[in-house]
């Protein structure tokens, strides 16, 4: 049962901490996709990646954010330093090749406190 | 930019009943893809459905049927016969059938309709 996984489930950290999220996307998909959930903003396109290279970041705050993928099965979301506003769900979802290929698999998200 | 609308922000349907879910959408694209995905309380995204613009049939899933108005940007969720498992937030979103990157591939989202089944 092929899924997108995604770690830790759940992070409480302090404000100025950094904070690191994993994600395994599934095998064999080539395109990588970072979202954040707020209540208010909603979900939110942060950064994507096709075949490991980053296409557009450009939902990205620059300062404090970095996405990277050391390889094909993990991708990462970095913060430093948080802060109580990145507050939220991060989702990761990957895809397969392709404009006709266009649905998108999600993990199972990373909801991250900032005290 | 593309933008989605969800003028909804709850609706609430007796179970086995039929609930009719609303969402517009502004593009100057002409081909693109749209989508209704729910997230239960776990908080796992899971796609419903999914409707090709260039398709003029509806898309339909079981229960699952959307009311897809090119012209008017509309793209409405069906559900019938209600069931408790249904109730979750419901997002649209929109997706570029262009993959250019600058962000084409991502999906637009609506601010969400949370459904409450009544039993």
């Amino acid at each position: 049962d092929a899924r997108v996984t995604q770690t830790p489930r759940d992070k409480v950290t302090e404000m100025g901490q950094e904070v690191t999220m994993r994600c395994q996307p599934i095998l064999g998909h080539n395109t990588v996709f970072w979202y954040r959930q707020t209540m208010m903003q909603g979900l939110e396109l942060l950064a994507y990646f096709r075949n490991r290279a980053p296409l557009d970041d450009s939902g990205m705050p620059k300062d404090r954010f970095s996405a990277e993928m050391p390889d094909a099965t993990l991708a990462t979301l970095k913060i430093q330093p948080s802060e109580p506003r990145d507050s939220a769900v991060y989702f990761c979802a990957s895809g397969g090749d392709g404009p006709s290929v266009s649905e998108q698999f999600f993990g199972p998200g990373t909801r991250l406190t900032v005290l | 930019a593309q933008t989605v609308t969800q003028s909804q922000p709850e609706m609430s349907v007796q179970e086995a009943e039929t609930v009719t879910l609303s969402c517009t959408y502004d593009t100057s694209e002409s081909d693109y893809y749209l989508f209704w995905y729910k997230q239960p309380p776990s908080r796992q995204m899971i796609l419903v459905i999914r409707q090709e613009a260039y398709k003029q049939q509806n898309a339909t899933e079981n229960r699952f049927s959307v009311n897809f108005q090119k012209a008017a940007k509309s793209f409405s969720l069906k559900i019938s016969d209600s069931q408790l498992g249904d109730a979750a937030m419901y997002f649209c979103a929109y997706r570029s059938a262009v993959a250019s990157g600058g962000g084409a591939d991502g999906l637009t989202f609506g601010k969400g309709t949370h459904l409450i089944i009544q039993p």
